[in-house]
């Protein structure tokens, strides 16, 4: 199974700050990865798929890039409503995973 | 609009099953595969497996083989997902989650999931 490690796990920001996220597959993925942002008690939300393509309604502020290995989750500038859990995935092979989830936490 | 509802909280000892339901609604739900996928308490999201609510075709993760079994009954809209021989461990919300691509003249699915349930917390413990 292709492992995806995800860091930082959590990160402390204010409102306003620019946040990157990253992920590293344990093989080449190509550009196979999708993001996700998890708030408590709440279903996973899709934010970005095929590494960079903003799911329909997702804000401009959110960017994804990356492609094979390492890929990144940016947040331009980080609103109220961001603070939440990221996660990412890949859907290169089977068993799709996800990384370990990174907390965005209010500092 | 896309929704989908599932069935409400379980509590099970361990060895016993437990089916979880998923109703869809707002779109045709033959046109696009059903995963399932799990997080236990505090921790991250595991994929367990699709299922194409069209053919009734399923594909499930390794490591729940021989121990889920999903399908589906098309006349209510409805994806099912059945785990057996449970433990302590298997206790976690479990999620449907609708493929982003749709299966009606091609299947062209994307296994990344853009609407998910709300989530049934199975709880198993003696």
């Amino acid at each position: 199974a292709i492992r995806i490690t995800q860091s930082p796990s959590s990160l402390s920001a204010s409102t306003g700050d620019r946040v990157t996220i990253t992920c590293r597959a344990s093989q080449g993925i190509s550009s196979y990865l999708a993001w996700y942002q998890q708030k408590p008690g709440k279903a996973p939300k899709l934010l970005i798929y095929a590494a960079s393509t903003l799911q329909s309604g997702v804000p401009s502020r959110f960017s994804g890039s990356g492609s094979g290995t390492d890929f990144t989750l940016t947040i331009s500038c980080l609103q109220s409503e961001d603070f939440a859990t990221y996660y990412c995935q890949q859907y290169y092979s089977y068993p799709l995973t996800f990384g370990g989830g990174t907390k965005v936490e209010i500092k | 609009q896309v929704q989908l509802v599932q069935s409400g909280a379980e509590v099970k000892k361990p060895g016993a099953s437990v089916k979880v339901s998923c109703k869809a609604s707002g779109y045709t739900f033959t046109g696009y595969y059903m995963h399932w996928v799990r997080q236990a308490p505090g921790q991250g999201l595991e994929w367990m497996g699709w299922i194409n609510p069209n053919s009734g075709g399923t594909n499930y993760a390794q490591k729940f083989q021989g121990r889920v079994t999903m399908t589906r009954d098309t006349s209510i809209s409805t994806a099912y997902m059945e785990l057996s021989r449970l433990r302590s461990d298997d206790t976690a919300v479990y999620y449907c989650a609708r493929d982003q691509g749709a299966i009606v003249v091609v299947v062209a699915a994307t296994y990344y999931f853009d609407y998910w349930g709300q989530g049934t917390l199975v709880t198993v413990s003696s």
